[in-house]
């Protein structure tokens, strides 16, 4: 069983168009963080949501925080070629001193030019 | 600087070879980990290394051995693999272990891309 749920699966759009990507569970997060991977290197954080409901931008990125932080979803406005790669949400598991991180089922975006 | 290097970038071994695979990082960070991924799908736990003890196994089969010499160097013993352990194995490191927070962030090396003929 998957604890974080993403969709789409995979994302084939042209530049410049809009596209958002959900992250959802049936478990609470007190956290969620949002990953890029692209082609051949590691992942990279892009950011980290705490609020239930929190709102957080990057450039033409825009990340939400559901009010129950149960999901998440990160919008892109005017999609560049530069934003293909592997879309990972990653949250929390785990009381106690040592927790890790689960990642989501991943969303692959391709930007065609 | 941000940076978590790895080695090799690319392996091909033999089922019965063994061999190695390094993590560095010079962050000053007390948690690294191991994780390993097949294509288009999302990194999977293997091992958590906190203040260089092993705090997570997530039931790694025993032919893979990680080892923490020190604090900011961290490798996987390679033995007797099988082909179906072919993947990308991603290493990184965070200041701490406690991502309940929200204050924490995984720094990930490129991966070396293992093949096993």
């Amino acid at each position: 069983t998957q604890l974080l749920e993403q969709s789409p699966q995979f994302l084939s759009i042209q530049e410049g168009e809009n596209l958002t990507v959900y992250c959802n569970s049936s478990s609470v997060f007190s956290s969620l963080q949002w990953y890029r991977q692209e082609p051949g290197e590691g992942p990279v954080l892009l950011v980290t949501v705490v609020t239930g409901g929190e709102v957080k931008k990057l450039k033409r990125l825009t990340f939400q925080f559901g009010d129950a932080r149960k999901d998440s979803s990160l919008h892109i406005t005017a999609a560049q070629p530069g934003d293909t790669g592997l879309y990972l949400c990653a949250g929390p598991l785990g009381g106690g001193a040592t927790n890790k991180l689960i990642f989501g089922t991943g969303t692959l975006l391709a930007v065609q030019p | 600087d941000t940076e978590v290097t790895q080695t090799p970038k690319h392996l091909v071994m033999g089922m019965t070879n063994k061999k190695s695979l390094k993590c560095e990082q010079h962050m000053g960070h007390r948690a690294m980990y191991w994780y390993k991924q097949k294509a288009k799908k999302p990194p999977e736990l293997m091992f958590v290394y906190s203040y260089e003890k092993l705090s997570i196994n997530e039931s790694v089969p025993s032919r893979f051995s990680p080892e923490c010499p020190n604090s900011s160097l961290l490798n996987l013993h390679l033995h007797a693999l099988q082909p179906e352990d072919s993947a990308l194995y991603l290493c990184a490191s965070s200041q701490g272990v406690r991502f309940v927070t929200g204050r924490e962030t995984q720094y990930f090396g490129p991966g070396t891309r293992l093949l096993v003929l």
